[in-house]
């Protein structure tokens, strides 16, 4: 069965430092994987994805994503984190026969001006 | 904004009541994913629904059940609610099975007492 972890549950972090997320997976076979943000009262939105190619992924908003397939890890980075960054964030995978998203527990990060 | 619309924002029901949640897809999506998030934790997978028919299902019981109709809007039925149904429940659509993106929509906030 697939599964995700994401072992940061709170990151708390000044304006400015640098962000890095983890995010681990289970599963033998090909996967997509994915974040998403869920800021404050709104709807989950797409962050960055991999599907194949290049394992260094950006996506919006200056994060960027590096798939480690030997560590099954795909963790999030921001080298300059903003006020604006403050909420949470998903890791997921879908296992490329499958049709499903599995979603992690989340990391809310908070940003302290 | 994903163009994924959802109705209603909010509900409230009774333990033994039943309800329904609706969802829009985004233009040109074919294929309806639902997920229940429960507080403090990741979506989880209930079902998908491909050019009208049932494609995969996770870890829930049969008193979920849905439907896709041909403008591929879907909704979500469930019976016999019971208190650990209170949730959000998000709907994601795509272009279509597999390795296409899911785009989600605001949720439906349901309490159950």
């Amino acid at each position: 069965a697939q599964s995700v972890s994401q072992h940061n549950h709170h990151v708390i972090l000044s304006e400015a430092a640098s962000l890095e997320l983890g995010c681990n997976y289970s599963y033998g076979g090909t996967v997509n994987l994915f974040w998403y943000v869920q800021y404050p009262g709104q709807h989950l939105q797409l962050l960055l994805k991999y599907f194949s190619g290049d394992p260094l992924v950006k996506g919006i908003k200056g994060f960027e994503a590096e798939f480690i397939k030997s560590k099954f890890s795909f963790n999030l980075r921001k080298p300059s984190v903003q006020w604006s960054d403050t909420a949470e964030y998903f890791c997921a995978v879908n296992a490329q026969v499958a049709n499903n998203l599995f979603f992690g527990t989340g990391t809310r990060l908070t940003v302290i001006p | 904004e994903t163009g994924v619309t959802q109705s209603p924002t909010h509900l409230i029901k009774t333990r033994g009541q039943q309800v329904t949640l609706r969802c829009s897809s985004q233009s040109g999506h074919n294929t309806v994913s639902w997920y229940q998030q429960a507080l403090g934790q990741g979506p989880q997978f209930i079902f998908q629904y491909y050019r009208e028919e049932e494609n995969g299902r996770g870890n829930f019981p049969p008193r979920f059940s849905g439907l896709q109709f041909p403008n591929y809007s879907s909704e979500l039925n469930v019976n016999a609610l019971e208190l650990d149904d209170s949730a959000l429940y998000l709907c994601a659509s795509s272009r279509g099975v597999g390795t296409d993106t899911q785009y989600f929509g605001p949720g439906t906030r349901l309490t159950v007492l």
